[in-house]
């Protein structure tokens, strides 16, 4: 069974500018999670969907990201514009339903820094 | 609040020395607890989860008992190897299955 694929794994940018981030889940699976990890610091939840539908994005900064999830399957986060700050490793995990019986199986991260 | 405190790392052993890594949680309610691995340039994988006090969550040698009274889930391993050398994330779950991480420990382990 593949694995949560995301792309790219490296971006580097320049504060200001706009990036985004993809994750494909593993087939099937109903619910999507992407978390930021800053360095030295453990993940924190962004934004959770069910199908294509906002479970939750309470600690998404709405100002400056987005996420979408069409047709319940691929997922795009975008950050526009960048700050310093949103330098870390953006996480993408995938669970079959939202229940807290399903395991979420994470991806490899999309390394984000911004100069 | 929903929070998690790990031991700072990075944790250095020798082959076959006997590890532990502390953790301790502040939760509303009864949350389930895990412990994530994170080998150098892979995703988190689980390791290990309890979802009720007492439980005991094993595998690949390693343990960790959810203790309410002390509000703790330590992972232990007996003897460590090479292989061991990665990150680890203590987290708990809470009923609307949202995650807490903490802020993860390294360790390594020399041959």
């Amino acid at each position: 069974e593949a694995g949560v694929a995301q792309s790219p794994r490296y971006k580097i940018i320049e504060k200001r500018q706009s990036v985004a981030f993809w994750c494909n889940p593993i087939s099937g699976h109903a619910t999507l999670y992407w978390y930021q990890q800053i360095l030295g610091q453990g993940p924190k939840l962004l934004i959770q969907f069910q199908n294509n539908g906002v479970v939750d994005d309470s600690q998404l900064p709405k100002d400056r990201f987005s996420a979408e999830r069409l047709k319940g399957v691929d997922s795009t986060l975008k950050i526009q514009p960048a700050k310093l700050e949103d330098s870390a490793v953006y996480l993408c995990a995938s669970s079959l339903e939202a229940g807290g019986e399903y395991e979420q199986y994470f991806g490899p991260g999309t390394r984000l820094t911004v100069t | 609040g929903n929070s998690v405190t790990q031991m700072e790392g990075p944790v250095t052993l020798s082959e076959e020395a006997f590890l532990t890594i502390n953790c301790t949680y502040t939760a509303t309610g009864y949350p389930s607890l895990f412990w994530y691995v994170q080998y150098p340039g892979e995703g988190l994988q689980l390791l290990l989860k309890a979802t009720k006090a007492d439980d005991k969550g094993s595998n690949k040698g390693f343990e960790a008992t959810y203790r309410k009274e002390t509000t703790s889930f330590h992972l232990e391993k007996g003897s460590v190897q090479v292989s061991d050398s990665a990150v680890y994330f203590c987290a708990l779950r809470t009923g609307f299955n949202k995650f807490y991480f903490g802020s993860g420990t390294k360790l390594n382990v020399k041959p």
